[in-house]
């Protein structure tokens, strides 16, 4: 049981290229999430993912796109990276009435 | 102002101490609550979870809510270098959890 997975693990790009940060979970839960996080800022939400074949967008939605691949994936691409951009990014998932679990994360940096 | 307010630290303790963390919120509607533990470089972690007012306590953790006041503890006993993380305090208004407002995190540092 991996729980939370997530692909990959740092990655830098220059401004303007894009990439898509997958995630996976194994717990069969219904709901997916990304986070960013950054120092002073806390985690805050960019989409969000209530059960296979919806998304929303959460707090900080621009700049990215997501896709509920299936029950187990939600991968979240960025179309034109801009170093604002630079966090660390983690996907989560629940079921209803379960706090959120948490992958491991993805360190970016955008020059 | 923040829905929901965490005291960055760092808090500094010698090991054996009785930590408390706090968070304070706005939102009175708020009645779920959690402690998340997140380990340098890794990714936030459940350590308990609580239903509107009182305390409830898991080995060496106890978390207190204090709705009146808008106000949540976590409490660590016979703390460990081991504990040393940042813990972030999180609440929702609904049983599913569907909104889950995060604290930024307090960072704690257990010494030998």
């Amino acid at each position: 049981n991996a729980g939370v997975t997530q692909t990959p693990k740092f990655q830098v790009l220059k401004t303007g290229q894009s990439m898509t940060l997958q995630c996976a979970q194994d717990m069969n839960h219904n709901s997916m999430y990304w986070y960013r996080q950054d120092p002073g800022m806390g985690l805050r939400l960019i989409y969000y993912s209530a059960s296979e074949g919806t998304t929303d967008k959460g707090e900080v939605p621009n700049g990215y796109n997501v896709s509920r691949l299936n029950k187990r994936e939600f991968s979240l691409r960025l179309e034109s990276a801009a170093p604002s951009q630079t966090s660390v990014y983690f996907c989560a998932s629940s079921d209803f009435g379960t706090g959120r679990f948490f992958g491991p994360g993805t360190r970016l940096t955008v020059l | 102002q923040k829905e929901v307010e965490q005291d960055p630290g760092p808090l500094s303790v010698p090991e054996g101490a009785i930590v408390s963390l706090n968070c304070t919120y706005s939102n009175s509607a708020f009645q779920y609550f959690m402690w998340y533990r997140q380990y340098s470089r890794k990714g936030p972690e459940l350590l308990m979870y609580t239903y509107s007012s009182g305390n409830k306590e898991d080995g060496r953790f106890t978390a207190q809510v204090d709705k009146s006041s808008k106000y949540i503890s976590l409490f660590i006993r016979d703390s460990q270098p081991s504990d040393s993380a940042t813990y972030l305090c999180a609440m929702s208004t609904n049983t599913g959890f569907q909104k889950l407002v995060f604290g930024t995190g307090t960072r704690l540092l257990v010494s030998p």
